[in-house]
């Protein structure tokens, strides 16, 4: 298996841009995770999925934060508009349901906004 | 909810030497209790978990031991070589299926 896939690995963007970042997880798992990384926060969870329903988003930063899975095999993180503290690394996971917390990281987006 | 301290926020060891990071957690309700290794510009790869049910777990050179009545888990790396030089971070099972992340250990391994 190809493992969890993002894009773009790097993004860099200006203040007030919109920014979507993409990940595809591992074929037949059921769960789908965004995490932030920054050296301040450490990794945070955002937001989760199980089978494309999101069900829990309450690490969300702000109403700027959007996430939405249409399904099984793709996902999307919007940060509209971007701020300068948004930069981070933004990492993807996936999970199966039989294994919920055993979960596969992909390689993350770096996104600086400027 | 669940909070995860680790230590130390860096470690050096020679070529050869144990490396031990130790992790302690908040909510004894807590039972799963993963490590992950992230190399530089890498996400994390989980390398080593422990439920609650068992008090140590080895794999090759790496073991893990847990300690419930002290709320604390350790990673042990024996004879560490240089591709072992990464962040190590522990974690704890949160409410609501969730993991929360120790602050990470950078281990670098002297040659």
């Amino acid at each position: 298996d190809a493992g969890v896939i993002q894009s773009p690995r790097h993004e860099v963007t200006e203040m007030g841009q919109e920014v979507t970042l993409r990940c595809k997880p591992i074929s037949g798992h059921d769960y789908l995770f965004w995490y932030r990384q920054t050296m301040m926060r450490g990794l945070e969870l955002l937001i989760y999925f199980n089978n494309n329903v999101p069900i829990d988003d309450s690490g969300m930063p702000e109403d700027r934060f959007s996430a939405k899975m249409p399904n099984a095999s793709f996902s999307t993180l919007k940060i509209q508009p971007s701020e300068p503290r948004d930069s981070a690394v933004y990492f993807c996971a996936s999970s199966l349901r039989t294994a919920l917390l055993k979960q596969y990281f992909g390689p993350g987006t770096r996104l600086t906004v400027t | 909810g669940e909070n995860v301290e680790q230590h130390p926020s860096t470690l050096s060891v020679q070529e050869g030497d144990s490396a031990v990071i130790k992790c302690t957690y908040s909510d004894s309700a807590s039972n799963y209790f993963p490590w992950y290794k992230q190399e530089l510009g890498k996400g994390p790869q989980l390398i080593i978990d422990i439920r609650s049910n068992v008090g140590e777990k080895k794999d090759q050179r790496i073991a893990v031991t847990l300690n419930k009545t002290a709320k604390h888990f350790s990673l042990h790396i024996t004879e560490t070589q240089p591709e072992d030089s990464a962040v190590y971070f522990c974690a704890g099972q949160a409410a609501g299926n969730k993991l929360t992340f120790g602050g990470g250990t950078r281990v670098l391994v002297k040659p």
